[in-house]
């Protein structure tokens, strides 16, 4: 079973426009989150994380929110720009684990 | 760009035949970490390392060995290929997580293997 879920294989927004990426988790001991965003043929850049003592991180025009109790996070991008159309991934790991277990991903798509 | 090297960048090998990719990092990272990457499979983990010798198994382990010799370098070995495991790969560094500390993975630019 998954224990890091992005329901929303693709995501067309405006640019200018808000984009909001949702991420919901299983696995309760999961503690910090990051999200990544990835380029056709590079590797995965890190863009923002959150640790489970906090609901909020912000990062520019990234922002990240948890929901504990719902086990969701989300990624909000204000503004878009035709330069965020990514493929971005949820992830999650537990405490001082090694693990690190991504989600699917969602791609975006920023239109001009 | 965090020190991290695979290689190889491209391979093509046949079924039955043994693989071993490298992955090579210059900054002294506790955690290293192989996943791989399919369509619509999204980054699957497949090993990962917190130690010189100590590893572990991640979701998509079977069909996949590893060994942390080193600090800095951690293989992925494909003891005999199938096509099944025609996949780009990914290695990975990162310090340990915790609580409160804002802490990353960084990646590689991935090894692109088609076993035929």
């Amino acid at each position: 079973d998954q224990q890091v879920k992005q329901n929303s294989p693709s995501l067309s927004v405006q640019e200018g426009r808000i984009s909001i990426l949702n991420c919901d988790y299983t696995n309760s001991m999961f503690d910090y989150f990051l999200w990544y965003k990835k380029y056709p043929a590079e590797g995965p850049t890190f863009l923002i994380s959150i640790s489970s003592i906090k609901d909020k991180n912000e990062d520019g025009r990234f922002t990240v929110f948890l929901n504990k109790s719902a086990k969701h996070l989300s990624l909000h991008i204000v503004p878009s720009q035709p330069g965020d159309s990514a493929v971005y991934f949820c992830a999650a790991s537990e405490g001082s684990q090694g693990n690190l277990i991504f989600g699917k991903g969602t791609k975006l798509s920023v239109k001009p | 760009d965090a020190g991290i090297t695979q290689s190889p960048r491209h391979k093509v090998t046949e079924t039955g035949t043994p693989v071993t990719l490298r992955c090579h990092q210059t900054e002294n990272h506790r955690y290293m970490y192989w996943y791989r990457q399919d369509p619509g499979h999204g980054l699957r983990l497949i090993h990962y390392s917190y130690g010189v010798k100590d590893t572990d198994k991640g979701e998509v382990s079977d069909g996949y060995s590893v060994s942390r010799s080193k600090t800095e370098d951690f293989l992925l070995t494909l003891e005999s290929a199938t096509s099944s495991q025609t996949s780009v790969y990914f290695c990975a560094i990162s310090e340990p997580w915790g609580r409160g500390l804002n802490t990353e993975a960084f990646f590689g630019q991935g090894t692109r293997l088609t076993v035929v």
